[in-house]
């Protein structure tokens, strides 16, 4: 079946610093969504990228999905605390009546 | 204010027993969706219901079922067949079920001791 694959699983920066995840598809996607989890709390939908190369900014935050629509990343550039979190990638499921999720990548950022 | 709540937030029961988390919205959201989520695991599909009185099993059934009787609600309930059921419980629900955008609820965390 179709697998999300995120990497890295974890990931520990300082302040400041610059982190990126990425998500790769065993299968073409129409679309890749992404999704934000904070400690304790649950996830929460951040973005939508649906074109072939598209590129989306949220203030520090840039997503982009890849050429052939099989790859993302999320990049957030100089971190804060408030960025603490596991990001997710998801993608529709084959039958698209579900999204598949990637593992996740956790983020830890020190002050 | 519109959205999706669970209850409890914890749940502590006792090995052997039938357990019900509660999943209502009243985002006149067509698909309901539970998750589960163990650490390092993501979020594994449980069941999920494209409209009302019918469901669909998802990567992780086995020991659990549900209901969707009316369109706001989507109870889940963790059997005693369930060999592991101690974990985070996430409902979410979307527009519909065409893997649209969705909306989780806060999660209820289930112990079973």
């Amino acid at each position: 079946g179709q697998q999300v694959m995120q990497i890295p699983q974890y990931q520990h920066v300082q302040e400041g610093e610059d982190f990126t995840t990425y998500c790769n598809s065993s299968t073409t996607l129409s679309n890749i969504q992404w999704y934000k989890q904070r400690p304790g709390g649950h996830p929460v939908f951040l973005i939508q990228l649906v074109k072939s190369g598209e590129v989306k900014k949220q203030k520090r935050l840039t997503f982009q999905f890849g050429e052939a629509k099989k790859n993302s990343s999320l990049h957030i550039t100089a971190t804060q605390t408030t960025d603490v979190g596991t990001y997710f990638c998801a993608g529709p499921s084959s039958g698209y009546s579900t999204l598949t999720f990637g593992k996740g990548t956790m983020l830890l950022v020190s002050p | 204010d519109g959205g999706i709540t669970q209850s409890p937030k914890y749940l502590f029961r006792k090995e052997g027993q039938n357990v019900t988390l509660s999943c209502e919205q009243n985002l006149n959201h067509d698909a309901m969706y539970w998750y589960r989520q163990d650490p390092g695991q993501g979020l594994r599909l449980i069941y999920y219901s494209q409209i009302v009185n019918d469901f669909q099993k998802g990567d992780i059934a086995e020991g659990y079922s549900v209901s969707r009787e009316k369109k706001e609600s989507f109870p889940l309930t963790v059997t005693s067949a369930q060999k592991n059921p101690t974990a985070f419980y996430l409902c979410a629900s979307s527009i519909s079920g065409f893997a649209d955008t969705q909306y989780f609820g806060p999660g209820t965390r289930l112990t079973v001791l």
